[in-house]
């Protein structure tokens, strides 16, 4: 069964405190992995795409990567502004109309 | 800058009383989505529309229909509100299907009383 699979379900870290979220997903055919921050009632917003194995992009301080089984998104020095929760979705060619997300990390960020 | 809007922002109605979100684009996308978010959920594709043809979930109700008069507006009307249709509704675009990167609106909260 095509599925994405978020963990952990939530996170709290000190301010400055690094660590990773995972998404790991069991598709057939990746054809994009897409990471999404959500704050909460408002629509995700958009911050990376990564389409094959290896690949691995930045912004100010977040990094995603991906392999053949998951995606990681790691937080460097994690700020309280970086609190939200952040979801993780997959396009595959089994059905490339469908993403398939995951359920999402909440992550709180103390000051 | 080029980006979703969707109006209102918070939508009361009443259970049974047809209701109608909007959403429109500067991005000149293809296809725009809608979808339902409930709390603590992942969001779930209702339809979309590439171009002016309509693709439709097989598990959305009868309930949600869409148009879409042009290329920069789209319209979700819920014709008859039940409780359980209280939730957020995202509105997104994208260049074309598959691979290409959704862009999401700010969300419409929608309270059924």
């Amino acid at each position: 069964e095509d599925q994405v699979t978020q963990s952990p379900e939530a996170l709290r870290l000190q301010e400055g405190e690094s660590s990773s979220l995972n998404c790991s997903y069991t598709v057939s055919g990746l054809r994009g992995l897409f990471w999404y921050r959500q704050d909460p009632g408002k629509g995700p917003e958009f911050l990376f795409t990564l389409y094959s194995a290896g690949e691995e992009k930045e912004k100010e301080r977040l990094k995603a990567t991906l392999t053949k089984k998951e995606s990681f998104l790691h937080i460097t020095a994690p700020k309280p502004e970086d609190s939200a929760t952040y979801l993780c979705a997959v396009s595959h060619a089994g059905n490339n109309r469908k993403l398939i997300w995951g359920l999402g990390t909440s992550l709180a960020v103390n000051p | 800058d080029a980006m979703v809007i969707q109006n209102p922002r918070y939508q009361v109605t009443q259970f049974g009383k047809p209701v109608t979100l909007s959403c429109s684009q500067t991005l000149n996308h293809n296809v725009m989505y809608w979808y339902q978010q409930k709390s603590s959920q992942a969001p779930k594709l209702l339809f979309h529309y590439y171009d002016k043809d309509f693709n439709n979930e097989a598990d959305t109700p009868d309930n949600f229909q869409s148009r879409r008069p042009n290329t920069s507006f789209c319209f979700l009307d819920i014709r008859s509100p039940g409780l359980g249709d209280a939730a957020m509704y995202l509105c997104a675009t994208s260049t074309r299907t598959g691979q290409e990167t959704q862009y999401f609106g700010p969300g419409t909260r929608l309270l059924v009383l």
